[in-house]
C-alpha cells in the first residue's frame, strides 16, 4: 500500500484477554518502529525492528507486552492478559532506513480501550 | 528524555505565518532536527527536516541557527487545518548507533491557528 496500515482501528476488549494488533508497512521499509499514546500524553517509544530482528526492545512496558516480525514486512504487538492502563493509541511506523533515505512515517494507529 | 525544548503552545491567525520555535542546545553532530505534526485523531505526519543547513518543501520552512543549537518551522501561510500539536525532535540518523534512528517525542506545542 501506499503508507503504514495498522488493524484493526478500534479495538475493545475486557480486561484480561489477549490481543493481537497488526502494521504492514510500506512495502520495502526495513525499519519498523512501535509506539503508545496513552490519552492526553505523549508517543511512547515500544521497540524497534530492523528486518525480522528487534535490537532494541527497551519500551515495552511488561512481559505481557511482546511483537513480532515476519517476511521482513507484518509486524504483529500482542498483549497478554489486558489491563485497563493498556488503554491507548497504539502506532507502528516504517522508514527505508539506508542512511540516506530515512524518514519514519506513520500509520494511523490501533484504538485499544480495555473495559 | 527528549532533548528539546518548545513552548507549549501558540496561536496564530489564519493567512498568517507561523513561526515554531525549539530549542536544542545539547545537538551532537550525528544529529538532525525533525519536525513533526500530529493532528487531532491522527498518527504524526512528516513535515521537514535538516541537519545544518535551512530547509524547504511544501509544507513548511525550517530554519536552523548556525551554531545549531535552535532552529524554527515556519508555516508561510497557516490554515484551520494546521491546527495540530506540533514536535520538534533531535534523531541520531547513524545506522550504528544505539538509539536506532528512533524518534523521542517530547510534549510539542500545541498551535491553534484562529480565523
Amino acid at each position: 500500500g501506499a503508507g503504514v496500515s495498522q488493524s484493526p482501528s478500534n479495538k475493545v476488549t475486557e480486561k484480561g484477554k489477549d490481543v493481537e494488533l497488526r502494521c504492514d508497512p510500506i512495502s520495502g521499509h526495513t525499519a519498523l518502529y512501535w509506539y503508545r499514546q496513552s490519552l492526553g500524553q505523549g508517543l511512547e517509544f515500544l521497540i524497534y525492528f530492523q528486518g525480522n530482528s528487534a535490537p532494541d526492545k527497551s519500551g515495552l512496558p511488561s512481559d505481557r507486552f511482546s511483537a513480532e516480525r515476519t517476511g521482513g514486512s507484518v509486524s504483529t504487538l500482542t498483549i497478554q492478559r489486558t489491563q485497563q492502563e493498556d488503554s491507548a493509541v497504539y502506532l507502528c511506523a516504517s522508514s527505508l532506513w539506508t542512511g540516506i533515505e530515512n524518514t519514519i512515517y506513520f500509520g494511523e494507529g490501533s484504538w485499544l480501550t480495555v473495559v | 528524555d527528549a532533548k528539546t525544548t518548545q513552548p507549549p503552545s501558540m496561536d496564530c491567525a489564519e493567512g498568517r505565518a507561523a513561526n515554531l520555535p525549539c530549542n536544542h542546545s545539547t545537538i551532537s553532530g550525528n544529529e538532525y532536527v525533525y519536525w513533526y505534526r500530529q493532528i487531532h485523531s491522527q498518527g504524526p505526519q512528516y513535515i521537514i527536516h535538516g541537519l545544518k543547513n535551512n530547509e524547504t518543501n511544501e509544507m513548511a520552512s525550517l530554519i536552523i541557527t548556525e551554531d545549531r543549537k535552535s532552529s524554527t518551522l515556519i508555516l508561510p501561510h497557516a490554515t484551520l487545518r494546521d491546527t495540530a500539536v506540533y514536535y520538534c525532535i533531535v534523531r541520531d540518523i547513524n545506522a550504528g548507533g544505539t538509539s536506532y534512528g528512533k524518534l523521542t517525542f517530547g510534549q510539542g506545542t500545541i498551535l491553534t491557528v484562529h480565523p
